[in-house]
């Protein structure tokens, strides 16, 4: 069955860096785009970046443009967001998320809380 | 972007009784490829988002049958036919028609 096992995150302080990882398995993941969506906790989602299957195409929600950087290895079925120059508005709980079928969010990791506070 | 708008945003319900949330988008979420790319997630308290229904009403594998969805153009609804315990959580719409993808508010059911 599908898994993603997430990894990082944690409490930084504003102005540092952190990297999330999230660990795939259970179908090709070198087949399929790959995203990260991000939840304050008790509040909505929002989606912060997408990996095409390749990872040649990338984009990103306008606030973490610039800071933000998705990326993986899929020699190691591996997913990863490297958070830059990290604000306290970027608190939350970030999920990774699959994109197997055509245009949805098939599965999601367990999500891992970032905290950025002084 | 594409706005999706939630509503009610609270939805106190008693077991057993039957439960709806609307769903609308700001431009309808028909693709190219003549697909309508309306998805339902639920997120249960503590736990992640779970996908229950893409393409408006096409429910994923375990997804109970008391769930369905339906509509067309810009409007759209998630049903509960009879709404049991495990039900509680947020429901989230979701368009993935239209990039970016983007989330309504998200539609919290309790039990009253």
């Amino acid at each position: 069955q599908v898994q993603l096992v997430q990894s990082g995150g944690g409490v930084v302080r504003p102005g540092r860096s952190l990297r999330l990882s999230c660990a795939a398995s259970g179908f090709t993941f070198s087949d399929h785009a790959m995203h990260w969506v991000r939840q304050v906790p008790g509040k909505g989602l929002e989606w912060v970046a997408l990996i095409s299957y390749d990872g040649r195409q990338k984009d990103y929600t306008g606030s973490v443009r610039g800071r933000f950087s998705i990326s993986r290895d899929n020699a190691k079925n591996t997913l990863y967001l490297q958070m830059n120059s990290l604000r306290t508005e970027d608190t939350s709980i970030y999920y990774c998320v699959s994109e197997i079928g055509v245009k949805n969010f098939d599965y999601w990791g367990q999500g891992t809380l970032v905290t950025v506070s002084s | 972007d594409v706005v999706m708008t939630q509503s009610p945003l609270s939805l106190p319900v008693t077991l057993g009784q039957p439960a709806s949330i609307s769903c609308r988008s700001s431009q309808s979420p028909v693709n190219s490829d003549g697909n309508t790319y309306l998805n339902w997630f639920q997120q249960r308290p503590g736990q992640s988002p779970r996908r229950l229904m893409s393409k408006v009403s096409d429910r994923d594998s375990g997804v109970p049958d008391r769930f369905s969805g339906s509509g067309s153009g810009t409007d759209f609804t998630l049903k509960i036919s009879r709404v049991e315990a495990e039900d509680v959580g947020v429901y989230y719409c979701m368009q993935s028609a239209h990039w970016p993808y983007t989330f309504g508010q998200g539609t919290k059911v309790e039990i009253k």
